[in-house]
């Protein structure tokens, strides 16, 4: 199985900050990697699929970087509604593998 | 407009087989490159990814489950069932399905369904 982590695990930020989160595969995955947003209570939301294509009707403060085994999901400019928890998943192996999150809160 | 929805028992006992249906539309699973997918989550934990099954009855599992999970698809009926056999408390978890788009990325949930294991 290909491993994915993330750091850090959590972080308090406040409203107009840039945020960067990082995830990282236990071995080269190219850039077959995604980003979810989710919300207490709510399923997953595609962000960033191929490691830095903007999912159809995401904001434009959302972006992604990496390949290989680094990868960053950056947020630009945080607003209110972007605090959730964010994960990594990794599609290179068709066993697909979710990192264990990142969760924004308000510093 | 896809939508994809999951169906099945809130509650089972341990060592019960658990039956679940994902019932979608606006996409066929006879197209090619489409598929569909179940990833869980345990209350307060990660997503963990569970199976696979692609338009062409490819299937893949993950391989810490797949001696327990079966998927399967009804075209005619737009749906797809995971079974799951041996369940134990720790497979208590909202299960989610979800689009595959590519091969590679989940574009649309369901909203999820939550199954708890207790006597």
């Amino acid at each position: 199985d290909i491993q994915m982590t993330q750091s850090p695990s959590s972080l308090s930020a406040s409203v107009g900050d840039r945020v960067t989160i990082t995830c990282r595969a236990s071995q080269s995955i190219s850039s077959y990697l995604n980003w979810y947003q989710q919300k207490p209570g709510k399923a997953p939301k595609l962000l960033i699929y191929a490691a830095s294509s903007l999912q159809s009707g995401v904001p434009s403060r959302f972006s992604g970087s990496g390949s290989g085994t680094d990868f960053t999901l950056t947020i630009s400019s945080l607003q209110p509604e972007d605090f959730a928890t964010y994960y990594c998943q990794q599609s290179y192996s068709t066993h697909f593998t979710f990192g264990p999150g990142t969760k924004v809160d308000i510093k | 407009q896809i939508t994809l929805k999951e169906s099945g028992p809130t509650l089972v006992k341990p060592t019960q087989t658990l039956t679940l249906t994902c019932t979608f539309s606006g996409f066929s699973l006879s197209t090619s490159g489409v598929g569909v997918g179940w990833i869980r989550q345990p209350p307060g934990k990660a997503l963990e990814w569970l199976a696979l099954i692609y338009w062409d009855d490819d299937k893949r599992y993950s391989p810490s489950l797949k001696s327990r999970l079966t998927i399967t698809k009804d075209t005619s009926k737009n749906q797809v069932v995971l079974t799951m056999t041996n369940m134990d408390p720790v497979d208590t978890a909202t299960y989610y399905c979800a689009h595959l788009r590519g091969a590679d990325n989940f574009d649309y949930w369901g909203q999820g369904t939550l199954v708890t294991v207790s006597s």
